[in-house]
C-alpha cells in the first residue's frame, strides 16, 4: 500500500464547530486532492494542491501539504450539516502524475 | 460542466457470468478511469486510460479487462464474474493526470 498512517475512519462533530482530517502517503506525489462523496453520488474535487505549494485555501476549506513528512490535511471551518461526507484524499501514486488513486476516506457527520 | 456518463446503473449477473460496464466523457479528455468502491477501501483504481487504444493497469486489475475503443468510450468487462466483483464502479475523466477528476454516477454490479 501506498498509504501511511490511514486517515481517522469516522468523525462525528456539532454543526459550527471546526474539524480537521488527516492523510499520509508513501510515495512521492505532485499533487495532492481532496474530494468529498456524499451519499449516493461520485466523488467531487474539493482542493488540489501541488508539490510546490504549502497551504491552499477555498472558501471554509483549508488544505495544507508538508512534502517532507509526506502529509496533508484538509480543515473545515464552521461546519455545516451538509458537510455531511466521506472525504478522501488523493496522490499520483508516485507515478509522476499519470494516476490518481485514492485513501480509504473518512467518514464526516455534522450534527444540527 | 464535465459530463461523465456511465451504463447500466444497476446490473445483477450470475457467478461465472459475462458483463460489461460502458462509460463515455464528452470533455475531451485525455484520461479515463475505472474504480471500484468497497466499505473501509475507499476507491481502488482498476484500469485507467490516456487516451484512445491506451490501456495502463491500476492496482486492482485481477479479473478485468479494459478497452478504450476511442476518446469517448471507456469499457470494462468481467468475463468471469465472481461474488468478489460484487461493488459500486465508478468511472471518471481528467485532461491529465495531475488534474481534477470528473466521476460518474456508479454502476452497482451485484454477482449471484
Amino acid at each position: 500500500s501506498q498509504w501511511g498512517e490511514e486517515n481517522l475512519q469516522a468523525l462525528s462533530i456539532q454543526e459550527g464547530e471546526d474539524v480537521t482530517m488527516n492523510c499520509s502517503y508513501k510515495t512521492y506525489t505532485t499533487v495532492v486532492q481532496w474530494y468529498r462523496q456524499k451519499s449516493g453520488k461520485g466523488p467531487a474535487q474539493l482542493i488540489l494542491i501541488r508539490s510546490n505549494e504549502r497551504e491552499k485555501r477555498s472558501g471554509r476549506l483549508r488544505a495544507t501539504l508538508d512534502t517532507s513528512s509526506q502529509s496533508s490535511s484538509l480543515s473545515i471551518t464552521g461546519t455545516l450539516a451538509t458537510d455531511t461526507a466521506v472525504y478522501f484524499c488523493a496522490t499520483d501514486g508516485g507515478t509522476g502524475g499519470y494516476k490518481v488513486v485514492f485513501g480509504s476516506g473518512t467518514r464526516l457527520l455534522v450534527s444540527p | 460542466e464535465a459530463a461523465v456518463t456511465q451504463s447500466p446503473r444497476n446490473k445483477v449477473t450470475v457467478t461465472g457470468g459475462n458483463v460489461t460496464l460502458s462509460c463515455r466523457q464528452t470533455n475531451s479528455h485525455n484520461y479515463m478511469y475505472w474504480y471500484r468502491q468497497d466499505t473501509g477501501h475507499g476507491l481502488r483504481l482498476i484500469h485507467y486510460s490516456y487516451g484512445a487504444g491506451n490501456l495502463q493497469i491500476g492496482d486492482v486489475p485481477d479479473g478485468y479487462k479494459a478497452t478504450r475503443t476511442t476518446q469517448e468510450d471507456f469499457f470494462l468487462l468481467l468475463e468471469l464474474a465472481s461474488p468478489s466483483q460484487t461493488s459500486l464502479y465508478f468511472c471518471a475523466s481528467s485532461p491529465g493526470g495531475d488534474t481534477e477528476v470528473f466521476f460518474g454516477k456508479g454502476t452497482r454490479l451485484t454477482v449471484v
